[in-house]
């Protein structure tokens, strides 16, 4: 167990709906990123938080979104979802530091399936 | 920029064959981190092993063993006497501080052991 804890861990929907991922950190972890796992892409980084703050955006499609709220849990928003929005959506957390010992640990993922 | 490449799409090995996972990267930095993740069947990310650029000590924990060479770019990792749990898909990934924290993944080898 990771310590990172993910919410739900399973999602069915249909295209055009909006969805909320829900990502719990390690404790004392201030830094918080969100990963996207496709069958073509492959792992992607998507988004980072620190402390509340956004710090690195990667592959994030403008439909998506994300926070991170004082108590550090951070939500991922999807709209208007499409087919190609199934994946396995992972959230990792860090201390944020940064440096030789700042390692991201991966909480279980939450599947999302668009019918 | 940052390219990790995991030429190996999948291996299979009969049990008590001793495995080694090919990692091949590139960054133009001096100072980077490299690392290996394991995604078992049911999905979750674990964390095995973190390497920092200026460490080129070659590690071994159990049956695990890496093979960090700057001067190939390549952060190799053998399992010794590969057991049935050791199925599972392996992720090589890059951190490159100049590029901020996010993890850059290979594509990730399949690995299945048999009785």
């Amino acid at each position: 167990d990771s310590g990172v804890t993910q919410t739900p861990k399973h999602l069915i929907t249909a295209t055009g709906q909006r969805v909320t991922l829900r990502c719990s950190p390690r404790s004392g972890d201030l830094s918080v990123y969100w990963y996207q796992q496709s069958l073509d892409q492959g792992l992607q980084f998507l988004i980072q938080y620190y402390n509340g703050e956004e710090r690195a955006k990667g592959n994030i499609l403008e439909r998506f979104s994300a926070q991170q709220f004082p108590d550090l849990h951070s939500e991922l928003n999807l709209s208007s979802l499409e087919l190609g929005d199934s994946a396995l959506y992972f959230c990792a957390s860090s201390t944020g530091a940064g440096g030789p010992i700042d390692t991201q640990y991966f909480g279980p993922g939450t599947r999302l399936t668009v019918l | 920029a940052q390219k990790v490449t995991q030429a190996q799409t999948e291996i299979s090995v009969v049990e008590k064959e001793d495995v080694t996972l090919d990692c091949v990267y590139e960054t133009r930095d001096t100072t980077y981190y490299l690392f290996w993740y394991k995604q078992p069947p049911s999905g979750e990310l674990v964390f095995l092993i973190r390497r920092n650029s200026f460490d080129e000590q070659n590690e071994i924990s159990g049956r695990y063993s890496w093979n960090f060479q700057k001067s190939t770019s390549s952060f190799n990792f053998t399992i010794t006497a590969s057991q049935v749990v050791d199925s599972a898909v392996y992720f090589c990934a890059l951190s490159d501080p100049q590029a901020g924290t996010a993890l850059i993944f290979g594509k990730g080898t399949t690995l299945s052991v048999s009785s």
